[in-house]
């Protein structure tokens, strides 16, 4: 069955650069899309298809898919974008949830 | 506004069956995919299956096969999912999630706010 390999964890700086990677064979080649989910919360979706922002995602979320990996960057990053993050794609009309990464803030 | 409400916790033996629902309001409930996906207590988020309200068809993933139904009410804007012969490792959040349809699959863009079903002896 198809995989999605996220790190665990991610430490960033308040207002500095996270980056969030999830690898899977041949990835690039299919759409990728991320949610963020906050303690006790459903998840949100933050982007769509590899690069698309949903209405109300603050801007300073951006994704970029291509080759093997798929990657999360959240720039300028804020004390509220401490969560856990999930990336997701399609493979055989199967959906597929990566490992999942916590993001603190530090 | 967009709204999938689900319905309480639930608690059952291993061997049992439950029911959990969904009721979706504020949009056409006969356009949108529902699908289901569930995490354990500290885990990850795990994709279960897929119901078209529409014409009630349904795709299973291959850990539901056998054990999860999906069904629908399109007189209430319901969506249900049945799992049976429950296991302590069924222990989990069950949430609901609208799919948009893009080229090779959905993305979810709203979700049911959980429910947890609590495997106990």
């Amino acid at each position: 069955s198809y995989e999605l390999t996220q790190p665990p964890s991610v430490s960033v700086s308040l207002g500095q650069t996270a980056s969030i990677t999830c690898s899977g064979d041949n990835l690039g080649d299919k759409y990728v899309y991320w949610y963020q989910q906050r303690p006790g919360q459903s998840p949100v979706l933050v982007i769509y298809q590899d690069t698309l922002r949903p209405s109300g995602i603050p801007e300073r979320f951006s994704g970029s898919n291509s080759g093997n990996t798929a990657t999360l960057t959240i720039s300028g990053t804020q004390a509220m974008d401490e969560a856990d993050y999930y990336c997701q794609a399609w493979d055989r009309s199967t959906g597929v949830f990566g490992t999942g990464t916590k993001v603190t803030v530090l | 506004q967009v709204q999938l409400v689900q319905s309480g916790a639930e608690v059952r033996k291993p061997g049992a069956s439950v029911k959990v629902s969904c009721k979706a309001s504020g949009y056409s409930f006969s356009g949108y995919y529902i699908h289901w996906v569930r995490q354990a207590p500290g885990q990850g988020l795990e994709w279960m299956g897929l119901i078209n309200p529409n014409s009630g068809g349904t795709n299973y993933a291959q850990m539901s096969q056998g054990r999860v139904t999906l069904t629908r009410d399109t007189s209430t804007s319901t969506v249900y999912m049945d799992l049976s012969r429950l296991r302590f490792d069924d222990t989990a959040v069950y949430y609901c999630a609208r799919g948009i349809q893009a080229s090779g699959g959905w993305w979810f863009d709203y979700w049911g706010q959980g429910t947890l079903v609590t495997v106990s002896s």
